[in-house]
């Protein structure tokens, strides 16, 4: 199953456009991208899932190019809200397994 | 989305006891659902897959004998922490694919054992 690397954390402030990446080399020809949302104490919460190229939805932006090697989760004017932890396990066919990698810590500010 | 419950969702029990969590789908079926645990300021780490009407698959390194898995229906898996120890303490999650054509997972609200 493919390993994704993403960074530790980031910062931003409010009503700022926040684009995570993430780095999926190794993802495999029918996986699909997922991005999950987790609150301290909460299970993770579904943001967006693509394929490939652009998906969009009332919260989220995803960008796929088209190696598929990555993507970039982007999050339009966040909020204090938005602090929280991002994954983006790659969502494979088959099994249907999520493996979760380190995730990226976001810290949106005043 | 797709809605899953867990219950209970906090749990406090003494070490040797056993304890059970429940997972379910509420507004969908779910053969196959997903068992996670997740340390303190760590990511969620894949424990076992749960079959309905078979037996569960447990990733490497979990013990099957530690954590028994039962799917008893298309909307409830149940997870028991056997002998329960002070290092079984951790956030315990479930997930399950909601179906159609690209099976999003949908995450449990999570389960906290203490073991004291």
């Amino acid at each position: 199953l493919a390993k994704t690397t993403q960074p530790i954390s980031m910062d931003s402030y409010e009503g700022q456009e926040v684009n995570i990446t993430c780095s999926h080399n190794n993802i495999a020809t029918n996986d699909y991208i997922t991005w999950y949302q987790q609150f301290p104490s909460q299970g993770p919460r579904f943001i967006i899932q693509g394929y490939k190229t652009k998906v969009t939805n009332e919260v989220a932006s995803l960008f796929i190019p088209a190696d598929r090697k990555s993507s970039t989760l982007s999050l339009p004017r966040v909020s204090l809200s938005d602090t929280a932890v991002y994954y983006c396990p790659p969502l494979g066919g088959g099994y249907n397994k999520l493996i979760f990698g380190a995730g990226t810590r976001l810290a949106v500010h005043p | 989305g797709a809605v899953v419950s867990q219950h209970p969702s906090r749990v406090i029990c003494k070490s040797g006891t056993s304890v059970k969590i429940e997972c379910r789908s509420l507004d969908f079926q779910a053969t196959t659902m997903f068992w996670y645990r997740q340390f303190p300021k760590q990511s969620l780490m894949l424990m076992a897959t749960s079959n309905e009407g078979s037996k569960a698959t447990y990733e490497q390194g979990v013990e099957k004998d530690k954590f028994l898995i039962n799917h008893a229906s298309l909307t409830l898996s149940t997870l028991t922490v056997t002998s329960a120890h002070p290092e079984d303490s951790s956030f315990y999650i479930c997930s399950a694919p909601s179906g159609g054509g690209t099976d999003t997972q949908y995450f449990g609200p999570g389960t906290r054992l203490t073991v004291l």
